[in-house]
């Protein structure tokens, strides 16, 4: 079974840039995964970033996608978010997962990635 | 974008109690619809997919039906252990959204 394992910087600077890797292990990223971002702002629901295809090819959320890029490295079995002109209202718990045919089946644990000065 | 509306917000019911929970769709979206159980502080997991199918390894107290606009969780009989935020999600096209979760407690 594939897991899954979010790093970066758990404080970000307003007007910086969020920049998150997620490691995946126990499968190749490379396969027919499809593979995505989720956050989820304290005590509030779950809202869905974007997904990236091995080969390239993300979606993003139109709420999001002027600030949003996903990116692959299949060198690395990683993949990435960067989130640009970030304020406080993009402090959440960012999760990261892997698709079984649109699903989210596996999930990493979640980074809390807080928006201050 | 179709919106995922679902209802209700909250409920508070006791063990061994029959739950439903609802979820509608903007816009048909065929049986491309998941559900997942959030507990505190933990990750998101897979209940059903394809709005029936149950995720390897769930109890079978759960399930799930419906088709093109409107869907259904139900837990056949509430366990304590069943206390959890519930999340629906499309997933026919991009962008993947989730509904605004069910916080499902014990009376």
């Amino acid at each position: 079974q594939v897991q899954l394992q979010e790093s970066g910087p758990g404080l970000v600077k307003p007007s910086g840039t969020l920049s998150l890797t997620c490691a995946v292990s126990g499968g190749s990223i490379s396969s027919t995964n499809w593979w995505t971002w989720v956050r989820q702002p304290p005590g509030k629901g779950l809202e869905w970033i974007g997904e990236i295809y091995h080969s390239g090819s993300p979606n993003y959320n139109p709420s999001l996608k002027s600030r949003v890029t996903i990116s692959v490295d299949n060198s690395k079995n990683q993949f990435s978010l960067d989130l640009t002109s970030i304020t406080a209202a993009d402090t959440a718990v960012y999760y990261c997962a892997s698709q079984k045919g649109g699903s989210l089946d596996n999930w990493g644990q979640g980074t809390l990635v807080t928006v201050s000065s | 974008d179709i919106q995922m509306t679902q209802s209700p917000s909250s409920l508070s019911a006791s063990v061994g109690d029959r739950v439903t929970i609802t979820c509608r769709a903007s816009q048909g979206i065929g049986n491309y619809l998941a559900w997942y159980q959030q507990k505190p502080g933990k990750a998101p997991k897979l209940l059903i997919y394809v709005a029936s199918t149950l995720q390897s390894g769930v109890p079978s107290r759960f399930s799930g039906s419906g088709s093109g606009t409107d869907f259904t969780l139900t837990i056949s009989s509430l366990q304590p252990e069943d206390v959890a935020t519930y999340y629906c999600q499309k997933y026919k096209t991009a962008p993947r959204t989730f509904g605004q979760g069910t916080k499902v407690e014990i009376k």
